[in-house]
């Protein structure tokens, strides 16, 4: 038991279609992540957002959307994506009290794109 | 920049056999280090962590040490399990920065 939920645990979605990813961590952290892992290739971080605000955001192309209505949950909205983005999309969240905090992830959400 | 660099796999082994995961990083500041395991069709799962210099993080039979000297944080184990197969990742944290950098990982994979 992670601490860490993310909905649904798959998606298959057509190029046009629009969904959304759903992240919730019951830890009380105030951190929260939005990773992207693809075949053969190393975790790319996505978003962070720190107390409800966003604080990092690597060059992600505009049909990924996050949102961050509170410290528990984090949603990823997407639209007109491209089959290059199918990948497994990881959510995280820590507590940032010292300089040494850890992360702790959900499951995943294994996303297709048709 | 900030990196870490870890041994391509798979590593295959059978049970019982000896495991070593080799993970450098960049000597650049005073990173905390983590090992992070991805059991198939799941996400990370943080194994261990050490935080300085001299420091060894252990967690079900898994060991590593922060070695500073020669900047590395190699996972082992004295004896695998068929379990134990999966993906194993090293990660460095900087201080004052709230991201994780990964290696590719590792795939570990223990035949009976």
């Amino acid at each position: 038991e992670t601490g860490v939920t993310q909905t649904p645990r798959h998606l298959v979605m057509g190029m046009t279609n629009k969904k959304s990813l759903k992240c919730e961590q019951h830890l009380g952290h105030n951190a929260m992540y939005w990773y992207k892992q693809s075949a053969k290739k190393p975790l790319e971080l996505m978003f962070v957002y720190s107390l409800e605000e966003r604080v990092e955001n690597n060059s992600v192309p505009s049909r990924f959307s996050p949102e961050c209505p509170n410290s528990s949950h984090l949603f990823l909205h997407l639209h007109t994506l491209q089959p290059e983005d199918s990948a497994l999309y990881l959510c995280a969240s820590s507590l940032e009290t010292s300089s040494h905090y850890e992360q702790y992830f959900g499951p995943g959400t294994r996303l297709t794109v048709t | 920049g900030n990196s870490v660099t870890q041994m391509e796999g798979p590593v295959t082994l059978s049970e019982e056999a000896f495991l070593t995961i080799n993970c450098t990083y960049t000597a650049t500041g005073y990173p905390s280090l983590f090992w992070y395991v991805q059991y198939p069709g799941e996400g990370l799962q943080l194994l261990l962590k050490a935080t300085k210099a001299d420091d060894k993080g252990s967690n079900k039979g898994f060991e590593a040490t922060y070695r500073k000297e020669t900047t590395s944080f190699h996972l082992e184990k004295g004896s695998v399990q068929v379990s134990d197969s999966a993906v194993y990742f090293c990660a460095r944290l900087d201080s004052g920065y709230s991201t994780l950098t990964f290696g590719k990982g590792t795939m570990l994979l223990v035949s009976p």
